[in-house]
């Protein structure tokens, strides 16, 4: 099974360019997310969303946009990129929420320079 | 609010001896809790969590971890560390109520296993 996979796993952008991170799950999980791991920060909610046609605000969401038209699919927009959004960026999915782990991917490193 | 505190961010400590890595929490209600761990270069796994019942839970590489509600803390421990076992360790707690979403990680500790 592939799980959850992120593309790409790297990437370099310019101050002002857009991009989308892709991320596509398999094990029919209703529930997706959007983190970014900055170092000794831990990890920060920027998006999640509980179904297809269904997303909501995480802690630091402002700088990225999401859409999820379908199950499988969760993108992640940056439309105009700062230094600020060099991170690595992790999507994750679980069938539900309470008591269920969720399960990551591997993880987009991207620079903005 | 929910916090998760992982007061040791580096852990270095020899081969074949005992570790512990610290978490507290700060939850005004119940809680669900979880050790990830993260090798270099890959996403998050889980390695164990806690649920209900028994206070004490085990993973199947020997981690343990114990979830004390009076201290609210959810230590993890090792008896016997190996190489392998370097990486960065994570905690994470969901409150248990309706609309609780949001997963809470820690900053992490970095365990280096010293040969």
């Amino acid at each position: 099974n592939a799980g959850v996979t992120q593309t790409p796993k790297f990437r370099i952008l310019k101050i002002g360019q857009s991009m989308t991170l892709q991320c596509t799950q398999d094990m029919n999980h209703n529930y997706m997310y959007w983190y970014r791991q900055d170092p000794g920060m831990g990890l920060k909610l920027i998006y999640y969303s509980v179904g297809a046609g269904i997303t909501d605000k995480g802690e630091v969401p402002n700088g990225y946009n999401v859409s999820r038209s379908t199950t499988e699919d969760f993108p992640l927009r940056l439309e105009l990129a700062a230094p600020s959004q060099t991170s690595v960026y992790f999507c994750a999915s679980s069938p539900g929420t309470g008591y269920q782990p969720q399960h990551f991917g591997d993880g987009t490193r991207l620079s903005i320079l | 609010a929910q916090s998760v505190t992982q007061l040791d961010s580096q852990v270095p400590v020899f081969e074949e001896a005992p570790v512990e890595l610290r978490c507290n929490y700060s939850s005004s209600v119940s809680v669900y809790l979880f050790w990830y761990v993260q090798y270099p270069n890959q996403g998050l796994q889980l390695l164990l969590k806690y649920l209900s019942g028994s206070t004490l839970v085990e993973s199947i590489n020997g981690f343990e971890a114990e979830f004390n509600k009076s201290q609210t803390s959810f230590h993890l421990r090792k008896p016997s560390v190996h190489i392998s076992d370097t990486a960065e360790y994570f905690c994470a707690v969901r409150e248990d109520q309706t609309g609780a979403n949001n997963l809470f990680f820690g900053t992490g500790t970095r365990l280096t296993v010293i040969p």
